[in-house]
């Protein structure tokens, strides 16, 4: 089973809906991220959290809200989607209290909007 | 702010040797890393670079150097299966551990 679980893998959706992407980790890490990924852009940090009680907006934080209910899940929302919200979404964790320089990414969520 | 530059596309021949360049306007990061990306899949770490000079790990070897903001990612022996995009990141200090992503570099690897 992967470390780093996201679901769902693949989502489609109209205009205006709200869409919740969830992420949980077993690797014990405090340390967790959501990316955005578009073709020739890179990975873009939208929030990340450092502990239950941390949260912290990232480069791109508008339009989309997180919660973290527990050291192991994550989730990302979109309160009412948008089109240019179509792309790929990672969730990462890593560990604290020691600059490894690695991420763990989980397989990715695949958003359309249409 | 910060930005990474990495080229979009490199292409080389099978056994060859490849550098994916890296230069960054940022400061007060910890370290340089390095992430490989196939097409469908999730980035997955190669190296990391926390002290200037040469990381060497099989056939990957990274390098950083502050002076001249740039790093490298060095690829011996290509294969086939190296075909995929290489990302690099900075990991950003003022206390916190946020990482910061390139826009990426696209490698073709010919037969």
């Amino acid at each position: 089973d992967a470390d780093v679980t996201q679901t769902p893998r693949n989502r489609i959706t109209k205009t205006g809906k709200r869409i919740m992407l969830e992420c949980s980790q077993t690797k014990g890490h405090d340390r967790m991220y959501w990316y955005r990924q578009d073709p020739g852009l890179g990975l873009r940090l939208i929030y990340y959290s450092f502990d239950v009680k941390d949260i912290n907006k990232g480069e791109i934080s508008d339009g989309y809200s997180v919660s973290r209910q527990a050291q192991a899940k994550f989730s990302l929302s979109l309160e009412s989607a948008i089109p240019n919200q179509t792309a790929l979404y990672f969730c990462a964790t890593s560990e604290s209290g020691a600059n490894t320089g690695e991420l763990f990414f989980g397989e990715g969520s695949r958003l359309t909007v249409l | 702010g910060q930005s990474l530059e990495q080229p979009s596309e490199v292409t080389a021949v099978e056994g060859a040797i490849v550098q994916i360049n890296c230069t960054y306007q940022t400061s007060g990061f910890y370290g340089l890393s390095w992430y490989q990306q196939h097409d469908g899949g999730a980035p997955t770490f190669l190296s990391y670079n926390a002290l200037d000079g040469l990381e060497e790990t099989g056939r990957f070897s990274s390098f950083l150097s502050r002076s001249d903001s740039y790093g490298y990612l060095l690829l011996q022996e290509l294969q086939m299966k190296d075909s995929a995009s290489y990302f690099c990141a900075v990991s950003r200090a003022s206390g916190t551990y946020k990482y910061i992503f390139g826009t990426g570099t696209r490698l073709k690897v010919l037969a």
